[in-house]
């Protein structure tokens, strides 16, 4: 049982190239939440997901896009990355919906963008 | 959204009994009080949660007054290993409620 994975762990891009950061999750978890966190702003919540095949917007939506095709997966899209988006980004799934329900976190991804 | 406010750094020696307090005042009656912890490089952890009175496990006691309107995080003789930051959260999600906030910095010397 490996919890929530994240793929890549580190990744350097320069300014206007795209990418795609891959969660993983086997506890068969029905929500999934993609967060970032930057040096004294705790963290914020970026984008979310209560389904396979759904997904909505967080409080840091912009400049990112995200999909649930697979229950088991949420990933998250940098269409054209800017210094901005240079962050830690960390993904988390919960059995159920609600502050109530613990929330899995994975180990990150850092990413920087030159 | 309950507003959460909690001190941004605290520090503490090996074996002391170390208590973070978290304000929140406009709490909500179906508002759960929530707190997670962190280390540097990882993603924050579960540690305990709590609606009213006292709660205990393993790790830590939460002590939640009456009015609801602060809680307080106990973690009995502090080690190294609880260097970390640990983040107060409250309400019943709605997801764009879950907000972590800074947190509060706990450092732990020998």
């Amino acid at each position: 049982n490996a919890g929530v994975t994240q793929t890549p762990k580190f990744r350097v891009l320069k300014t206007g190239q795209s990418m795609t950061l891959l969660c993983a999750q086997d506890m068969n978890h029905e929500y999934m939440y993609w967060y970032r966190q930057d040096p004294g702003m705790g963290l914020r919540l970026i984008h979310y997901s209560v389904g396979e095949g759904t997904t909505a917007k967080g409080e840091v939506p912009d400049g990112y896009n995200v999909s649930r095709l697979k229950k088991q997966n949420f990933l998250l899209g940098l269409e054209s990355a800017a210094p901005s988006q240079t962050s830690v980004y960390f993904c988390a799934s919960s059995l159920l919906a609600g502050n109530y329900n613990e929330q899995f976190f994975g180990p990150g991804t850092r990413l920087t963008v030159l | 959204l309950a507003k959460t406010t909690q001190p941004i750094s605290m520090d503490s020696y090996e074996g002391q009994e170390v208590n973070i307090t978290c304000s929140h005042n406009n709490i909500a009656t179906n508002d759960y009080i929530t707190w997670y912890q962190q280390f540097p490089s990882q993603g924050p952890r579960f540690i305990i949660q709590g609606y009213k009175t006292k709660v205990t496990n393993e790790v830590a006691s939460l002590f939640i007054p009456a009015d609801r309107k602060s809680s307080t995080l106990s973690l009995p003789r502090v080690s190294l290993s609880d260097t970390a930051v640990y983040y107060c959260l409250v309400g019943d999600g709605g997801y764009s409620t879950l907000t972590f906030g800074k947190g509060t910095m706990l450092l732990v010397s020998p």
